[in-house]
């Protein structure tokens, strides 16, 4: 199974702030990853496929870079919206599975 | 817009059988190209991907799963069910369906609102 391990596990930020989330996997994925949020008592909720590319809807305050073994998750401008659990998530091939998640909380 | 709603006992005994079902609405599961699936969420292993499968019955499960899980698909009455054998406290966890896409294969869309179920005595 290919492993994802994000850091940090938790990040303590304001509202404006940049942050920046990483995950890596175990074995070179290509750009087949893709990054989730997750507010409390919600499913998860898709944002960015294929590493770096925008689901329809979402803000562009946020981005996604890497390829291979490392990846990016950018938030420019941290909202009020925007605290919450973020996944990645492998899809290079089966069994397909997700980091353990960076909690996004309020400074 | 497809919604997705999970049904099933919130309670399930050990070493017993929990049967969840996924009904799917806003669309024909027939007509639709995704795969359906199961993940869980547990505190201790964050997200699991269960299995999934497709409107022929083709189903894909993860390894270290296999042997105790089976869904199934009904396109008739526009749902999917999982069934998970021999339970133990372990699999107590949040349960969620949840649409793939086919291309590229393990993309999770869309998802129901997802089910507690607690396996004890």
């Amino acid at each position: 199974d290919i492993q994802m391990t994000q850091s940090p596990s938790i990040l303590s930020a304001s509202v404006g702030d940049r942050v920046t989330i990483t995950c890596r996997a175990s074995q070179s994925i290509n750009s087949w990853l893709a990054w989730y949020h997750q507010k409390p008592g919600k499913a998860p909720k898709l944002l960015i496929q294929k590493a770096s590319s925008l689901e329809t809807g979402v803000p562009s305050r946020f981005s996604g870079s890497g390829s291979g073994t490392e990846f990016t998750l950018t938030i420019s401008s941290l909202q009020p919206d925007d605290f919450a659990i973020y996944y990645c998530q492998q899809y290079k091939s089966p069994p397909w599975t997700f980091g353990q998640g960076t909690t996004v909380e309020i400074k | 817009q497809l919604q997705l709603q999970e049904s099933g006992p919130g309670l399930v005994k050990p070493s017993e059988s929990l049967s969840l079902t996924c009904t799917v609405s806003g669309g024909s599961m027939s007509s639709s190209s995704y795969r359906w699936g199961w993940i869980r969420q547990s505190p201790g292993k964050g997200l699991e991907w269960i299995g999934d499968v497709y409107n022929s019955g083709s189903a894909y499960y993860d390894p270290s799963l296999k042997s105790r899980v089976t869904i199934s698909v009904d396109t008739s009455k526009n749902h999917f069910s999982l069934t998970f054998n021999s339970v133990t406290a372990a699999d107590t966890a949040v349960y969620y369906c949840a649409t793939l896409r086919i291309v590229p294969a393990g993309l999770l869309d869309y998802w129901g609102q997802g089910t507690l179920v607690s396996v004890s005595s």
